[in-house]
């Protein structure tokens, strides 16, 4: 069965610190997709990034970065010199190929940033 | 091009009443899909449905009921509201199988709803 564990349920941090938001996920599936959202106050889902299982190529995008490892089922995410902007709850998400109509989300983590 | 739109935003609903939460889309996708979003769950999955006629129950369906006539419209049912179904709704459509799938998914904006 599908499963996503965010075991962080509250991170607070000062600005410009670094912060490692964790995702540990299941599957049985070979071929799987998994993603990050973020949801400012304001409620909406705001997609970050997809990750499919057979590309283990980190990825950085300005500030952001991920780190894909299948070998212990993890997909975190990294926020470098972290802004009050960035404060927001984060969703790690996965994604089976065999069935895609299925997003199965982790609990979120909650994100403070103060200035 | 709006996307993935929800209607209503907010409501309210007495116990016992019944409504429906309105969700459309103009991406021609083919999968759409029902969540409810409680304060230290996540989002949990209520229904999908991977093309027009064909729907399936996700991780909490009990007391929903969907149903996808059209490929743009996957309306969710609240047969008779219970205070526990007080919550922040979303939906999500994505292009489907193969390749596209890849695109991920496009969610509305929510409607929250309170069940009194």
């Amino acid at each position: 069965a599908q499963k996503v564990t965010q075991a962080q349920t509250e991170i607070s941090v000062v600005e410009k610190e670094d912060v490692t938001l964790d995702c540990v996920y299941e599957t049985r599936d070979t071929t799987y997709y998994l993603f990050w959202y973020k949801q400012p106050p304001s409620g909406e889902l705001v997609f970050l990034i997809r990750r499919n299982s057979f590309d283990e190529q980190n990825e950085i995008s300005g500030r952001y970065s991920w780190n894909f490892q299948k070998s212990t089922s993890s997909f975190n995410f990294t926020i470098t010199a972290s802004q009050v902007v960035d404060s927001a709850v984060y969703f790690c998400a996965l994604s089976e190929a065999s069935n895609t109509g299925k997003l199965i989300f982790g609990q979120g983590t909650t994100l403070q940033v103060k200035p | 091009n709006a996307g993935v739109t929800q209607t209503p935003k907010f409501q309210v609903l007495k116990t016992g009443q019944s409504m429906t939460l309105q969700c459309a889309q103009d991406m021609n996708h083919e999968y759409m899909s029902w969540y409810r979003q409680d304060p230290g769950m996540g989002l949990r999955l209520i229904h999908y449905s991977v093309g027009a006629g064909i729907t399936d129950q996700g991780e909490v369906p009990n007391g929903y009921n969907v149903s996808r006539s059209t490929t743009e419209d996957f309306p969710l049912r609240l047969l008779s509201a219970a205070p526990s179904q007080t919550s922040v709704y979303f939906c999500a459509s994505n292009p489907g199988q193969g390749a596209r799938a890849n695109y991920g998914y496009t969610f509305g904006s929510g409607t929250r709803l309170t069940v009194v």
